[in-house]
């Protein structure tokens, strides 16, 4: 069983520039959440899909979009880039659409924007 | 809107000594709670959750929480802390859906040998 996988592991942009990320989640989980962790902070949740279909948004705007994949791997774009959006993305899979079971979260995309 | 305060920014314990992480959340009916873990440059770790029934949790490595609702707390202990457990801690808060949690800022701990 792998676990969750995030690519890239870095990554280097400008202002106004877009950037895709990817995440692979846990084999046979079909929920995947996206979060972004600004220095010195805690994750904060932009959204959730379930079965490539959006399952809730926290407050992001909508330059932030994602997508899932029918083999539940997922991207967040993010588009017209701010120097504000540079931090840690954090992806976690889980198998069910919520409820009690546990998120396994994968190492992270580090997004520096210049 | 649920709110998670962790209010020390960071502890310094000796190898050896008790640990006690403080977490104080706002929502309110009762909340799922969770702590996690964080070593640098690595994605989250869970150490243990609370949905319900008995107050005391325990989980992986030595830590265990104890939800009380009276002082809507939630803080992380270890009997005896290791230099391995130097990392970030982050306490989180969740509506009935584990994977749309709000987390505190955490609190990095540092172990002194």
């Amino acid at each position: 069983e792998t676990g969750v996988t995030q690519s890239p592991t870095h990554l280097i942009k400008t202002r106004g520039q877009q950037v895709t990320l990817r995440c692979s989640s846990q084999s046979g989980h079909n929920t995947v959440s996206w979060y972004q962790q600004a220095l010195g902070q805690g994750p904060q949740f932009i959204f959730q899909y379930y079965r490539e279909e959006e399952n809730g948004r926290g407050n992001f705007p909508p330059r932030f979009s994602g997508l899932q994949f029918p083999n539940y791997s997922s991207e967040l774009n993010v588009n017209a880039l701010e120097l504000d959006d540079s931090a840690l993305y954090l992806c976690a899979s889980s198998s069910k659409r919520g409820g009690t079971d546990t998120q396994y979260f994968g190492p992270g995309t580090r997004l520096t924007v210049l | 809107a649920q709110s998670v305060t962790q209010p020390d920014i960071h502890i310094t314990v000796s190898e050896g000594a008790s640990l006690e992480l403080r977490c104080n959340y706002s929502y309110g009916a009762t909340p799922y709670l969770f702590w996690y873990v964080q070593s640098p440059g690595q994605g989250l770790q869970l150490l243990l959750k609370y949905f319900s029934g008995d107050t005391l949790v325990q989980g992986i490595k030595g830590f265990e929480a104890e939800f009380k609702r009276s002082q809507s707390s939630f803080n992380l202990r270890k009997p005896s802390v290791h230099w391995s457990d130097a990392a970030e801690y982050f306490c989180a808060v969740a509506r009935g859906n584990a994977g749309k949690s709000t987390f505190g800022d955490g609190t990095t701990l540092t172990v002194k040998p």
